[in-house]
């Protein structure tokens, strides 16, 4: 079993329409969860983090820590075409090596 | 600011040779990792490295070495390439933070091999 779980999609969805992407894991000691976005052929840029529980907002983007199910959430509201790119969770114990998901690909379609 | 370089953008190699990718950053950070990303397996960690002349092992190391002689780069090894090492590589950078701040890692645009 990996350690994070990341549904890969491809997901697609309405131009306006809520996003929700996923994500789950085995180990508790995690205490940094973040979420990177991906453009086709770029490397990933870190677009939410969290430490420890709870919900942080920026945006359009809302990210959730449920420490007590092992799993976390990005919300988008309002997407647009421009949010189309594959999503990665990530999260780490020390706050420097971290694991990341597979990755989910999100169409927005106009 | 260029970020994080990578050197070359794609490779060929045939099964056995060797190359080196070469990873850059300018912005004066302590942590340096290599990354391979393949479908549906995500980024997985191949080495890493905390400060200039240090290097250590990530998730999957085997056929990889590292050097990190100097601060701002971080070389990744392929002593005798297989099919198995095709693969899209990235490396990133990072900086030391307070406690409470996650590790945001700056990544190059990736280096695209293909094995034979």
């Amino acid at each position: 079993q990996k350690e994070v779980e990341q549904d890969p999609g491809p997901l697609s969805v309405p131009e306006g329409a809520i996003v929700s992407l996923n994500c789950t894991y085995s180990n508790s000691a995690f205490q940094y969860f973040m979420w990177y976005r991906q453009y086709s052929r770029k490397g990933p840029e870190l677009l939410m983090y969290t430490y420890s529980s709870g919900n942080k907002e920026d945006g359009r983007f809302t990210a959730q820590v449920d420490k007590s199910s092992k799993y976390i959430s990005l919300f988008i509201r309002d997407s647009q075409p421009s949010d189309s790119a594959t999503y990665l969770c990530a999260m780490s114990v020390e706050g420097f090596k971290t694991i990341f998901g597979a990755g989910t690909r999100l169409f927005v379609k106009a | 600011n260029a970020g994080v370089t990578q050197t070359p953008k794609f490779r060929v190699l045939k099964t056995g040779q060797s190359m080196t990718l070469l990873c850059a950053q300018d912005m004066n950070h302590e942590y340096m990792y290599w990354y391979r990303q393949d479908p549906g397996m995500g980024l997985r960690l191949i080495h890493y490295s905390v400060g200039e002349g240090t290097t250590a092992k990530g998730e999957v190391p085997d056929g990889y070495n590292v050097s990190r002689l100097k601060k701002q780069n971080f070389l990744l090894g392929l002593e005798s390439a297989a099919p198995s090492q095709t693969s899209v590589y990235f490396c990133a950078s990072s900086n030391v933070r307070d406690r409470e701040l996650a590790d945001e890692q700056f990544f190059g645009p990736g280096t695209r091999l293909t094995v034979l």
